[in-house]
């Protein structure tokens, strides 16, 4: 069975400053999926950005990039400038292959502040 | 963008009673829908997987026969917490997956959530 750590249970930032949150995982499977998802108070989910692994650039979404480290299972968020819209709870997952029997594992998150 | 509804956003019912959640894909077919259950200050764990016209598929520990799935069109699944308890109370969220042919990926969208008390 996949594994997704999230090892930051708070983080805070001020704002326009950059802020990495890390996520690693356990797989011994080659095909898949990595997504980092917001969840602000609303409780809404919201996709934040998303890596193929086969794919060796790393994702970059505007002010959000992650950096892919397959070899080393890791996966981290970096968010540039932040804003105070930032401030949520953010979920690293991880998504075996394709298909309609694949799905989502959630790590248990990490809240982020952004403070003024 | 794909939009997923669950109605209702939040409902407080009494110990014995069933109450259904519905979630729908307002503008797309759903091959795929899931349940999560969310815990204050948790992450979210999955329940079921339902496909249109198929059993839900239950994670191990899930009751099936508590948390009844019905997945009768792509663009509605339901679910039924039957005879709720104090231990039930939770925030129950619905994804929906597009299944498109030929994609090598098919993109998850959730719905707002919906938060159950039960007195």
């Amino acid at each position: 069975a996949q594994t997704v750590t999230q090892s930051q249970p708070e983080m805070s930032v001020q704002e326009a400053e950059t802020v990495t949150l890390s996520c690693t995982y356990d797989t011994s499977e080659n095909n898949y999926y990595l997504f980092w998802y917001k969840q602000p108070p609303s409780r809404q989910m919201i996709l934040v950005i998303r890596q193929e692994a086969y794919k060796q650039q790393n994702a970059t979404e505007n002010r959000f990039s992650v950096n892919f480290q397959k070899a080393a299972k890791s996966f981290s968020l970096k968010i540039s400038d932040s804003q105070l819209g930032d401030t949520a709870m953010y979920f690293c997952a991880f998504m075996k292959g394709v298909g309609t029997a694949s799905k989502l594992t959630f790590g248990t998150g990490t809240r982020l502040q952004v403070t003024l | 963008g794909a939009v997923v509804s669950q109605h209702p956003s939040w409902v407080i019912c009494k110990s014995g009673t069933s109450v259904k959640i519905e979630c729908r894909s307002l503008d797309f077919q759903a091959t795929t829908m899931f349940w999560y259950r969310q815990f204050p200050k948790q992450s979210l764990m999955l329940m079921a997987t339902s496909n249109e016209g198929s059993k839900a598929t239950y994670e191990q520990g899930v009751e099936k026969d508590k948390f009844l799935i019905n997945h009768a069109s792509l663009t509605l699944s339901t679910l039924t917490v039957t005879s709720a308890h104090p231990e039930d109370s939770s925030f129950y969220i619905c994804s929906a997956r597009v299944g498109l042919a030929g994609r090598i990926y098919n993109e998850q969208f959730f719905g707002p959530g919906t938060r159950l008390t039960v007195l």
